[in-house]
């Protein structure tokens, strides 16, 4: 079964930091792009960070640029997120999802696959 | 930063009847768009991109249009199945700066 897992989520305090983990099975991992997206309670989605399938190029939201990093290791089929400088408006639950690819030049048309979501709780 | 704002917040629809359901952007996103279905305790699911095209598995109840700024959904032969939180997504912009809407939740 296609399936992403993500795992790393817990309470941390303002100014903290911590590391999500996206474990992805049953696909060619290192051939889609991948992306985080976080929604935060009461709230509607946000997107959070994507990062190309080699792991060249990486884009996030200007709200968590210089403080988030979106990582892969392809080898280990896994994805991740670093969060740093963390505040109490990043308490969300994030979750991974699979860029659909349709074509070589069509590699994000929508989320095919998700994850469940792990939940990061900032606060003192 | 392209605003998706859907409605209803809430519809409620009885068996076999059609639900249709709406996003606006707030600037074009040409055909850059995506609807999915959420239900509890589980993983969102892709229903539509390209504004139209369903996704893999997904029935022909449900059905997709629009363009530019103005999207629909409609979900004919209501099952109670089909009870959910649907949400949109434009990916129009290059480089990626995806916007989501806060969903509009179904109940039958």
């Amino acid at each position: 079964d296609v399936q992403l897992v993500e795992s790393g989520g817990g309470l941390v305090q303002p100014g903290g930091s911590l590391r999500l983990s996206c474990a992805a099975s049953g696909f060619a991992f290192g051939t889609y792009w991948m992306t985080w997206v976080r929604q935060a309670p009461g709230k509607g989605r946000e997107w959070v960070a994507t990062i190309k399938e080699d792991g060249s190029d990486k884009y996030y939201v200007d709200s968590v640029k210089g403080r988030f990093t979106i990582s892969r290791d392809n080898a280990k089929n896994s994805l991740y997120l670093q969060m740093n400088s963390l505040r109490a408006e990043d308490t969300a639950v994030y979750s991974c999802a699979r860029d659909q690819k349709l074509g070589i030049d069509l590699v994000r048309e929508g989320m095919d696959v998700w994850g469940q979501g792990t939940t990061v709780t900032v606060s003192s | 930063e392209i605003v998706m704002t859907q409605s209803p917040a809430t519809l409620s629809v009885s068996p076999g009847e059609r639900a249709t359901l709406s996003c606006r952007a707030s600037q074009s996103v040409r055909s850059h768009f995506a609807w999915y279905q959420q239900k509890p305790g589980q993983a969102p699911r892709l229903l539509i991109y390209r504004a139209s095209t369903r996704a893999t598995g997904v029935p022909a109840r449900f059905s997709g249009s629009g363009s530019g700024t103005e999207f629909t959904l409609t979900i004919s032969s209501l099952q109670s199945e089909d009870s959910a939180v649907y949400f949109c997504h434009q990916y129009d912009n290059w480089p990626p700066r995806d916007t989501f809407g806060q969903g509009t939740k179904l109940e039958i």
